[in-house]
């Protein structure tokens, strides 16, 4: 079974514009999470979505936003962009595991962002 | 706010060495995972831990679950250059506003020389 893919993998950007990144989870997982990882703050959440509704959001400003489709691949989008946005842009794919009773996550490669 | 502190933060030792990385909180998780990073790529799951003083083996690994549910620890046994990696550890809270989210302890460079 494929794993989770993101694209792009690498991305430079310039201050003030704006990136979209895409991410397709594992066939059958219906949930996507997005991460930011840096050196200074690690990993940390951004937002969760399910059946293209986001039932979670973390502590980021609204700069940042995604939307899930139908068939479950997510989007994020990063308006108006700043030095400090430079990271790895992380997301995860999960579903319920029925022997555990709990959702795994399943994280992709990343896509690094540079803003210049 | 759910924080995860994990210790140490670096760590260097020769192959053949026995290590543990601590991982702890205040708060009760639901579940616990284990990943490993490598150097621009994303976390891979070594394990889920569920229940309360759960101890799960995965070859030269051994993850425990505190009985509480608020702690965790990884213990290599005769660690190899190819263990050399980011470790990290991950908590699912409980409740709806923690719904697809994981918290995540700073992680644990780990270093094994040959």
């Amino acid at each position: 079974k494929a794993g989770v893919t993101q694209t792009p993998r690498y991305l430079i950007k310039t201050r003030g514009q704006q990136v979209t990144l895409s991410c397709s989870p594992i066939s059958g997982h219906r949930s996507v999470s997005w991460y930011q990882q840096t050196p200074g703050q690690g990993l940390q959440f951004l937002f969760e979505y399910f059946s293209e509704t986001q039932r979670n959001k973390g502590n980021f400003p609204g700069r940042f936003s995604g939307r899930q489709f139908s068939n479950s691949r997510s989007e994020m989008n990063v308006s108006t962009l700043e030095l400090g946005d430079s990271a790895l842009y992380l997301c995860a794919s999960s579903r319920r595991d029925p022997r555990l009773g709990q959702e795994t996550q399943y994280f992709g490669p990343g896509t690094r962002l540079l803003v210049l | 706010t759910q924080l995860l502190e994990q210790s140490p933060q670096f760590l260097s030792i020769q192959e053949g060495e026995n290590l543990t990385v601590y991982c702890n909180s205040s708060s009760v998780f639901s579940s616990l995972q284990w990943y490993r990073q490598e150097p621009g790529e994303g976390p891979v799951l070594l394990v889920t831990v569920v229940t309360g003083g759960e101890v799960k083996k995965l070859k030269r690994l051994t993850f425990q679950f505190g009985d509480a549910r608020k702690d965790s620890s990884l213990h290599i046994t005769a660690a190899q250059p190819g263990d050399t990696g980011l470790y990290l550890c991950a908590g699912a809270g409980r409740g709806s506003s923690n719904t697809g989210k994981l918290i995540f302890g700073q992680g644990t460079t780990l270093q094994v020389k040959p």
